[in-house]
């Protein structure tokens, strides 16, 4: 089984500060992980992705999540937020066992960036 | 760069009517999943699909729901008798054997 806890429903940042957005997982298995942003009444867009190798990744818009197997967690990070950042982020898990798969996701962080 | 479409963008229907949602996977892909996103929750599994058949479903996919794959590049939800509950954003998602899984845009279905 496979779970993901995002810590934090909504995060509020001013223009210019870090973003911090944190994620734990849960898996019996190596995992994948995942970052997906949704910007309102719009679908899924992959950020980054974790699934094998170096263990801090780089998504688009300079956004960046380091994966801690000790800690398993999968937080993501920006080191200065923009306006354009507001939308809705989800962490997801796809518990690495070869074939089909599910991505499980977490129930989401808002982030709202604040002039 | 391929990728996922979905239609219709939007659907309303009412209450008791069945409805096709339509997907249009990655072409070289062979795993293809539907998944919905109720109005401020977080998205949910509904169903794997593999080979032509359901590799893996949840308890939301019940009888009212089927997939289908009808020729060699759609993907369709139906969903039988639909219900008020049954209004929210599906997706679907295509991915190759294992790794990433790329969603479409989302289907909003709006159920009076």
């Amino acid at each position: 089984a496979q779970s993901v806890t995002q810590l934090g429903s909504h995060v509020s940042v001013s223009e210019g500060a870090l973003v911090l957005l944190r994620c734990n997982y849960s898996s019996s298995v190596p995992p994948y992980l995942f970052w997906y942003v949704q910007y309102p009444n719009q679908g899924l867009q992959l950020l980054l992705k974790y699934t094998t190798g170096a263990t801090l990744v780089k998504g688009i818009n300079g956004f960046e999540a380091e994966f801690k197997k000790s800690e398993t967690s999968f937080h993501l990070t920006k080191p200065s937020a923009h306006m354009s950042d507001a939308a809705e982020y989800f962490c997801a898990v796809i518990a690495n066992s070869g074939g089909y798969q599910k991505v499980t996701f977490g129930t989401g962080t808002k982030l709202q960036v604040i002039p | 760069e391929p990728e996922v479409t979905q239609t219709p963008s939007h659907q309303v229907t009412q209450m008791g009517q069945e409805v096709i949602l339509r997907c249009v996977p990655i072409s070289n892909h062979l795993y293809f999943y539907w998944y919905r996103q109720i109005l401020g929750q977080k998205v949910e599994f509904l169903v794997s699909f593999y080979n032509n058949e359901i590799s893996e479903k949840s308890e939301i996919f019940d009888d009212q729901f089927s997939v289908e794959r009808p020729d060699g590049s759609n993907f369709t939800l139906k969903i039988r008798s639909t219900k008020l509950e049954d209004s929210a954003m599906y997706f679907c998602a295509s991915s190759k054997v294992s790794g990433e899984q790329f969603f479409g845009p989302g289907t909003r279905l709006t159920v009076l």
